[in-house]
């Protein structure tokens, strides 16, 4: 059974940085490219990132301007999402999620408010 | 940039069907798959590829292509139908796109 669990969420202030981690278990993660999706309170989902599965490749939302940064160290089968100069548009629900999306971890809130 | 466009909320009966609509060029090109998500909780893969139904998603969950247009078909809608859907799309520069969401009320 595929299990994704993030953490690293929080209150922080505006300008101020943070990581998230999402750790992986029930499947081989160095087989499987990995997502980071947001959804802000009341809203709707947004699609952040995309890392292939030995992290040759990234791909992130035009809306992020290069804030954020996805990594994932496969020997500790770990997904990161580094994120910086933080808005209060950034406030959401971050979640990981495998390649096809057919697993979600539970999510984890990040609250950027002065 | 890309968009995927759905109906901001529908109602059915139950019993009725469902048609959930969602719009954007790269479906031209590119599947979509169908996400349910209920109040706190994570998002669920219902379609993919446009009309495969993972293993453990009901029958009654469909999905049709046509053009531009994907369709999330829910035949005979139950009361535990009701969440909000979600069509997602990759585009041709790899990044991903999902549409505004639909509010579903089965009542």
């Amino acid at each position: 059974q595929v299990q994704l669990v993030e953490s690293g969420g929080g209150v922080v202030q505006p300008g101020t940085s943070l990581r998230l981690s999402c750790a992986a278990s029930g499947i081989t993660f160095s087989n499987h490219d990995m997502h980071w999706v947001r959804q802000a309170p009341g809203k709707g989902l947004e699609w952040v990132s995309v890392i292939s599965y030995d992290g040759s490749y990234k791909y992130y939302a035009d809306s992020l301007k290069g804030r954020f940064r996805v990594s994932r160290d496969n020997t500790k089968d770990t997904l990161y999402l580094q994120m910086s100069s933080l808005r209060e548009d950034d406030t959401a629900v971050y979640y990981c999620a495998t390649d096809v999306f057919s697993s979600w971890g539970q999510g984890t809130l990040v609250t950027v408010s002065s | 940039s890309y968009e995927l466009t759905q109906p901001s909320s529908m109602s059915v009966s139950p019993g009725q069907t469902a048609r959930i609509t969602c719009s954007g060029d790269v479906l031209t090109k590119k599947y979509a798959r169908w996400f349910q998500q209920k109040p706190g909780q994570a998002p669920v893969l219902v379609i993919y590829k446009d009309n495969e139904r993972p293993s453990g998603i009901p029958e009654r969950f469909s999905g049709s292509s046509s053009g531009t247009t994907v369709t999330l078909i829910i035949s005979g809608a139950k009361v535990e139908d009701e969440a909000d859907y979600y069509c997602y799309s990759a585009t041709d520069n790899n990044l991903g796109v999902f549409g505004g969401g639909t509010e579903l009320t089965v009542l």
